[in-house]
């Protein structure tokens, strides 16, 4: 069974811009979370979809949005771009249908490399 | 606030030698506790998860420990490889939903 995809691996945007990324979660996946990742603040949670519809919101601010689709991908959109953005962007897919996330197992994708130039 | 402080930061060590990682938590209430590996460039992956009345779980060379009552853990690893190189990550999940918290994680060298 293919994991985690995300698309694009590397991306270099200039501030002010915007960015879309992509991430394809495992067959039967229907649970999509985000994560950013930087040296300083570690592995932080942005959102968590499930059934197209948005369960979960961690604290960032509204530039960071995102959306899934019927088929369970997900995207994430990050606008107005700061420099403190650049990060790698994880997302991680699960089975979970519940209410409580901590008890299904989240598998990640490789990440997307995001640099704010 | 719930906080996940792991030690070292970082740590190197020779090839074949074991090691012993950190993990303090102050999450409650407590759901469980995993470990997770992160290769450079790659997203982690699960090493171990242990519930409250789980106190020891292994996964080939690595075994997890958990103290509910002091709230500490400890992930050892045996018999260092080369290939044990990378960032180990301690993530606490709160009983009462869906919050998932993170330590920073112990970057590990394992150097021949």
């Amino acid at each position: 069974k293919a994991g985690v995809t995300q698309t694009p691996r590397y991306l270099i945007k200039t501030r002010g811009q915007q960015v879309t990324l992509s991430c394809s979660p495992i067959s039967g996946h229907r649970s999509v979370s985000w994560y950013q990742q930087t040296p300083g603040q570690g592995l932080q949670f942005l959102f968590e979809y499930f059934s197209e519809t948005q369960r979960n919101k961690g604290n960032f601010p509204g530039r960071f949005s995102g959306r899934q689709f019927s088929n369970s991908r997900s995207e994430m959109n990050v606008s107005t771009l700061e420099l403190g953005d650049s990060a790698l962007y994880l997302c991680a897919s699960s089975l979970r249908s519940g209410t409580s996330l901590s008890s299904y197992e989240q598998y990640f994708g490789p990440g997307t490399r995001l640099t704010v130039t | 606030k719930n906080q996940v402080e792991q030690s070292p930061q970082s740590l190197i060590i020779l090839e074949g030698k074991n090691c012993t990682l950190q993990c303090n938590y102050t999450v409650s209430p407590f759901s469980n506790l995993r470990w997770y590996k992160q290769d450079t460039g790659r997203g982690p992956v699960s090493l171990t998860i242990m519930t409250f009345s789980e106190n020891t779980k292994s996964n080939g060379r690595y075994t997890a420990t958990l103290d509910a009552d002091t709230k500490q853990s400890s992930l050892h690893i045996t018999a260092s490889q080369l290939s044990d190189s990378a960032s180990y990550i301690c993530v606490v999940s709160e009983a009462s939903g869906y919050a998932l918290n993170f330590g920073k994680g112990t970057s590990l060298l394992v150097t021949p």
